[in-house]
């Protein structure tokens, strides 16, 4: 079946450093991968809409100068978070799809916290 | 707006017996629904799924329920076992909104031994 890494699965950093999150498929091509920010007890936030070779489609509310996305390949979309601070601690996680109304097929998530 | 809703955070049943979880929805453009489940530390895994022309779907000891009428969808699972133990969540997609899913807060299924 259709594999998406994410890396890394943990992550601790300083305030105001960056912090990049990779995500890819392995068996299979993703023209669009999606990001999603998970909250204690909440569901799934989709974050953008990562599409291969053009700039990513951020959701209402979410900051694109903070959150740099970028999908330079076919298997590989990154998260960049900027200028981390504690309120960005979350649970990341990617996922990528293989069509319109295909499930989607996500990593296993990044746990960051930012002290 | 939530647009897709679980409204029950956790359910408990005992091994053996039918889990039924609930999920509606809002919004009439959705035409793809999917179910997911989710181990602590982990990414999502699919489920199973249903199309808006189907009104249920089955595959093992799942089956999803779609109510379209009503906007409701269930997952039965039967007989729940342990290993199900999990936080189940709900999605549904539109062809209008590029194939982006919504997902509802999830339910948290403990199956007992």
């Amino acid at each position: 079946g259709a594999v998406v890494s994410q890396h890394p699965s943990r992550v601790i950093c300083k305030s105001g450093t960056s912090v990049k999150i990779e995500c890819r498929s392995l068996d299979f091509q993703a023209t669009t991968m999606f990001w999603y920010r998970q909250f204690p007890k909440q569901s799934l936030m989709l974050m953008a809409t990562s599409n291969e070779g053009s700039k990513a489609t951020y959701e209402q509310g979410v900051e694109k100068d903070k959150f740099l996305i970028n999908h330079a390949s076919l298997t590989l979309s990154t998260l960049t978070v900027t200028s981390a601070h504690p309120e960005d601690s979350s649970f990341y996680i990617c996922s990528a799809g293989t069509g319109f109304n295909s499930p989607l097929h996500f990593g296993n998530g990044t746990r960051l916290t930012v002290t | 707006d939530q647009q897709v809703k679980q409204n029950s955070p956790s359910l408990s049943v005992q091994e053996g017996r039918i889990s039924i979880l609930n999920c509606d929805y809002t919004n009439s453009m959705f035409d793809y629904f999917l179910w997911y489940k989710k181990y602590p530390a982990e990414g999502p895994t699919f489920l199973i799924s249903i199309s808006s022309i189907k009104d249920k779907n089955e595959d093992g000891r799942f089956t999803v329920f779609l109510n379209k009428s009503a906007k409701h969808l269930s997952l039965h699972i039967v007989p729940s076992q342990p290993g199900d133990s999990a936080v189940y969540f709900c999605a549904a997609s539109s062809a209008t909104n590029a194939g982006k899913s919504t997902f509802g807060d999830g339910t948290t299924l403990t199956v007992k031994p």
